[in-house]
């Protein structure tokens, strides 16, 4: 059974980086057709997608984020790994990563999910 | 981006009741919805997909109907257990994007 947890740094500085690590148990983050999601949850309950990485290791990212993060991985740990960039208050969200696959080659569904980890963005 | 249009924002349920939620796609979306539920503290659990699959292990009580662009998540017979957020999710189209949720609460 596929486990996901975050990690992450809980309070980040405005104009810093924001890290947040996703470490899979019970499946390999090669398999193919699997992608691994981070999206996020801001206060106020609004959730965003903000990109994934697949099992080949291409890459998509939502494109009001485009020129502020990376989602990069370790296939050696069984990890993945979200960085945004020039953080504001704004960021300031519960962080999730989750696995995402098609149903029938067409329906997305993101079947497992992390617990989610809170950052906040504050000097 | 496709805007997806959740209602009710909250909701107040007996115990029994059959309650539903709507979510409307700013675009055909052909059925590519996705079904949440959140309980507080927990990670999101899938419900529903392709608009009307129900997940293995989800009580049959749950059910999803739509399609085009109107969407919809029936609990028919309202438990304890059901209180939580509900949201649904489109990965029809790049950004994939999400409802903006519903809290479901027991009377």
């Amino acid at each position: 059974q596929v486990n996901l947890q975050e990690s992450g740094p809980g309070i980040v500085k405005p104009s810093q980086p924001l890290s947040v690590t996703c470490s899979i148990t019970g499946y390999s983050i090669i398999t193919s057709y699997f992608h691994w999601n981070w999206i996020r949850k801001f206060p106020g309950r609004k959730l965003e997608w903000m990109g994934y990485i697949c099992y080949d290791g291409s890459i998509y990212y939502n494109p009001s984020l485009k020129s502020r993060i990376s989602i990069t991985r370790d296939t050696s740990k069984n990890q993945f790994f979200l960085q945004l960039n020039t953080v504001t208050t704004e960021d300031t969200a519960v962080y999730y990563c989750a696995r995402g696959k098609y149903y029938g080659s067409h329906y997305y569904v993101m079947d497992a999910w992390g617990q989610g980890a809170s950052v906040t963005v504050s000097s | 981006d496709i805007q997806m249009t959740q209602s009710p924002a909250s909701l107040s349920a007996s115990l029994g009741e059959t309650i539903s939620i709507e979510c409307r796609a700013s675009e055909d979306i052909y059925s590519n919805l996705a079904w949440y539920q959140q309980k507080s503290g927990k990670s999101p659990q899938l419900l529903i997909y392709a608009a009307n699959g129900l997940q293995d292990g989800v009580p049959s009580r749950f059910s999803g109907s739509g399609s085009g662009t109107q969407y919809s998540l029936k609990i028919s017979g309202m438990q304890p257990e059901d209180e939580g957020d509900y949201f649904c999710l489109q990965g029809s189209k790049f950004p994939y994007t999400f409802g903006a949720g519903t809290k479901l609460e027991l009377k």
